[in-house]
């Protein structure tokens, strides 16, 4: 199975502020189509995960610019600016490149 | 708007059978992929499996393919997973998705004597 690291395990932010969220695969997440099957997903309290950033980069339907999603291969980065309260809560990353599906153990984001 | 909801969740004996049910609209079920994924008590996500968009197949995570299956009836725009002799760390949330980017809202198993 794809094992997937993220870092770090939580994150200190002042409202207004920008944070980083690393996602390592073990493996290359490149699909032989050449797609990277690499998504970014937030969970707030009490509700179940939402999609925020599928295919490295691209934004889902609805979420603000101020998610952005980079990187390649094994290496992924997700940027969050200007945070807002709403953006609390604990994110995953999760490769669908190769079954099984695999995510990451989670960023727990919360206000400094 | 596309809606997932799960339903069939509870308190479960060990060594028994439970049956979740994924009611799906908003969009036309019969042209997706359709999985589940749980959450454990300690938040870690698994992914269970999937299945493809007229059901004829199905992919599963190693270590639950013997005991979990999934099915679909797109007549009913709904999705199951059939749970056998559960087990204690069976205990999670469990979420029915569309292709991963569509979530419900969850359904608690608790596996316990």
């Amino acid at each position: 199975d794809v094992v997937m690291t993220q870092t770090p395990v939580s994150l200190s932010v002042s409202l207004g502020g920008q944070v980083s969220i690393s996602c390592r695969s073990s493996q290359s997440l490149v699909h032989n189509n050449g797609n990277t099957y690499l998504s970014w997903y937030l969970q707030k309290p009490g509700q179940s995960p939402q999609l925020l950033i599928y295919k490295v980069s691209n934004r889902f339907s609805g979420i603000s610019d101020r998610f952005s999603g980079s990187g390649s291969g094994t290496d992924f980065t997700l940027k969050i600016s200007r945070v807002e309260p709403d953006d609390l809560g604990v994110y995953y990353c999760g490769q669908g490149t190769q079954y099984p599906w695999t995510f990451g153990g989670g960023t727990k984001l919360e206000l400094k | 708007e596309v809606q997932l909801v799960e339903s069939g969740g509870g308190l479960v004996q060990p060594g028994a059978s439970l049956k979740l049910s994924c009611v799906a609209s908003g969009f036309t079920f019969s042209d997706y992929w359709m999985s589940w994924v749980r959450q454990t008590p300690g938040k870690t996500m698994e992914w269970i499996g999937d299945i493809k968009y007229d059901g004829s197949y199905t992919n599963y995570a190693p270590s639950l393919k013997n005991r979990f299956t999934i099915s679909r009836d797109n007549a009913k725009s709904t999705l199951y997973l059939q749970m056998s002799n559960v087990r204690s760390e069976d205990t999670a949330t469990y979420y029915c998705t569309r292709d991963g980017y569509y979530w419900g809202q969850g359904v608690m198993v608790t596996v316990s004597s």
